[in-house]
This record gives C-alpha cells, structure tokens and sequence, in this order.
C-alpha cells in the first residue's frame, strides 16, 4: 500500500539546469498538488491538478511547469533551475471534496 | 487574507507530561481544519480532519478541539514516539476546495 510516491528524493542541480519530479499515487485519487516547504514558511501550492488532462496554478508557480497525462502521475518541471527554488517539494492526493490531503515524502532539492 | 497562526513553534516536554499546542485562524468561513504529523525528512501525515466549533476528535494520546478561533491539540502522557513537527491547516468557504493554508508547525520533543 504505496499510498503518493516521489521520485528522486534528493537531487543537486546547477543554475540554468532542467529536471522533473514524479509523483504518483494508487490510491485512484482525482486532485493532485505540487508544495514547496520552506524554512519558516507554511506549505505553499505551486500547482494542482482536479483531473486527468486539467492542471491550475497555485500561490507559487513562477518558475514551475506540470502535466498530468495519466491519473495517477503528476508531473513537476523546473525549466531553468535557480537558486531560488532550493527547497523541499511535496506531492498530496486528495479524495473527494472536503477530504484531507495525503503527502508523499518529498523531493529535497539543492539549486547552486 | 486567510492566516493560520502555530505557537509556540517549539515545546520540550518530559515523558508523560500533558500539554496543548495551539492553532489561531482567520479566514473568511471555515470549511475545515486539519491537524498533521510531519517526522523528520517525511511528508506530513495526516491525523484529524474538524468541521464546526465544538467538534472533538480523539486518537491515543491526541485530542483535537475546534473552536471559532482557534484549534487544540491536546497530548496527554506523551511518549518520546510523539516526538514531530505538528502542522495545523485551514481550508476556507471561499477560493473552492483547493485552497488550504498551512501554518509553520509546533516542533515538539518528548524526553524519556
């Protein structure tokens, strides 16, 4: 029972470097989010997604770009990393309206 | 602006003494409130999900409250394995289901 997966879970990029973060869930659930947690600072939404196809921003998306072609993957791409965007990332899944949102393990990422 | 206030940001207990963390909100109408547990290099799992003042939800030693303003979290006789940054989130009436503001956790250790 695997629940949000991520991968990589660490990861060193130069400035000016691409990659993407998975996330996957087995859980069948419809809405997933990207977060980044920062030192001192609330979880903050980068972008979410309410469906297969459909992907929104959040409070934080400069910078970030996702895609979701299959339910149970949500993509996170960083064109061109800068220091700027060192920081934690967490993946959730969530059920039905009004349910809690369940997180995967993050992603910690150094940008130099 | 929803804000979701955390103190204190840190709490030493010995074994078996009792304690509250508290969790103030403002927000335009509350759709909920969720109470997590993070665990060093972990994501955040969830514990208790409240809808309306007066609501009371219990699991072992935890006991969250819910008030208009505020929300508990009651530890009572806790063991060095409550030892976590507990995280207290609000989703508001406005803004649909997607937004939830986070608040910055109360970092808690429990000494044998």
């Amino acid at each position: 029972n695997a629940g949000v997966t991520q991968t990589p879970k660490f990861r060193v990029l130069k400035t000016g470097q691409s990659m993407t973060l998975l996330c996957a869930q087995d859980m069948n659930h419809e809405y997933m989010y990207w977060y980044r947690q920062d030192p001192g600072m609330g979880l903050r939404l980068i972008h979410y997604s309410v469906g297969e196809g459909t992907t929104a921003k959040g409070e934080v998306p400069d910078g970030y770009n996702v895609s979701r072609l299959k339910k149970q993957n949500f993509l996170l791409g960083l064109e061109s990393a800068a220091p700027s965007q060192t920081s934690v990332y967490f993946c959730a899944s969530r059920d039905r309206e009004n349910q809690p949102q369940h997180f995967g393990d993050g992603t910690r990422l150094s940008i130099l | 602006e929803d804000q979701v206030t955390q103190s204190p940001e840190a709490l030493r207990l010995q074994e078996g003494e009792s304690s509250s963390l508290n969790c103030s909100y403002t927000v335009s109408g509350l759709r909920g409130l969720f109470w997590y547990r993070q665990d060093p290099g972990k994501g955040p799992e969830f514990l208790f999900t409240l809808y309306s003042a007066g609501e009371e939800k219990e699991k072992e030693r935890l006991k969250a409250t819910l008030t208009k303003k505020e929300s508990f979290l009651h530890i009572t006789a806790p063991k060095p394995e409550d030892s976590a940054t507990y995280l207290c989130a609000v989703r508001p009436n406005s803004g649909g289901y997607q937004k939830v503001t986070f608040g910055t956790g109360t970092k808690l250790q429990v000494i044998p």
